[in-house]
């Protein structure tokens, strides 16, 4: 097990609802990436949180949301859920120094009917 | 745009055999190249990764070629073993630092006993 925990597992919501999915890092980490894993394809990056503020954003409209607390911690929300929202969310956790290995969590799969 | 182009999308070898993963990469800038194996229901876990300044690396039965020229990459799994059975994806990130990294399509490998 890496030491990153994911919650909820799973999650059912409807469209245009709201969801937050939330993600404990590793201790000793300061960096949390959060990634989208449609099915039977790569994790897509959406963006990164380093020390609270966000770090980089990948190709995702603003209806994703991120937020890092004081403990490392970090929490993903998505507003106005669409149908392809459907997919893992997975968070990763690193140390922020360049190249360095990033411990993922097991995901949250989200279905949005 | 998907910048790291992974092939083959499935494969099928006998136990004992070489499962041989390769990927393409666009980006010049990237500097860290890192293969992850994700099993059903789990997140990626760090398997190898290589940095452009080598051409191999080798841990165990797992070995990476790097051909910086070429901006190609591969791994080969000697001896594959039926727990080997997972998808294996490939990745790069590059030196802008807190590793964002950028996936290939994946490779679901399965090993026949």
């Amino acid at each position: 097990e890496t030491g990153v925990t994911q919650s909820p597992t799973h999650l059912i919501k409807t469209r245009g609802q709201q969801v937050t999915l939330r993600c404990s890092s590793q201790s000793g980490h300061n960096t949390v990436s959060w990634y989208q894993q449609a099915l039977g394809q790569g994790p897509q990056f959406i963006f990164q949180y380093y020390r609270e503020e966000e770090n980089g954003r990948g190709n995702f409209p603003p209806r994703f949301s991120g937020l890092q607390f004081p403990n490392y911690s970090s929490e993903l929300n998505v507003n106005a859920l669409e149908l392809d929202d459907s997919a893992l969310y997975l968070c990763a956790s690193s140390t922020g120094q360049p190249n360095t290995e990033a411990f993922f969590g097991q995901g949250t799969r989200l279905t949005v009917v | 745009q998907q910048q790291v182009k992974q092939s083959p999308q499935s494969l099928i070898v006998q136990k004992g055999g070489i499962s041989i993963i390769n990927c393409a990469y666009e980006n010049t800038a990237f500097d860290y190249f890192p293969w992850y194996q994700q099993f059903p229901g789990k997140g990626p876990a760090l398997l190898i990764a290589i940095r452009p300044d080598v051409s191999e690396k080798k841990e165990g039965r797992f070995t990476i070629s790097f051909n910086k020229s070429a901006k190609q990459f591969s791994l080969h799994i000697m001896d594959s073993q039926p727990g080997d059975s997972a998808t294996y994806f490939c990745a790069a990130s590059g030196p802008q630092g807190g590793n964002k990294l950028t996936f290939g399509g994946g490779t679901r490998v399965l090993v026949k006993p």
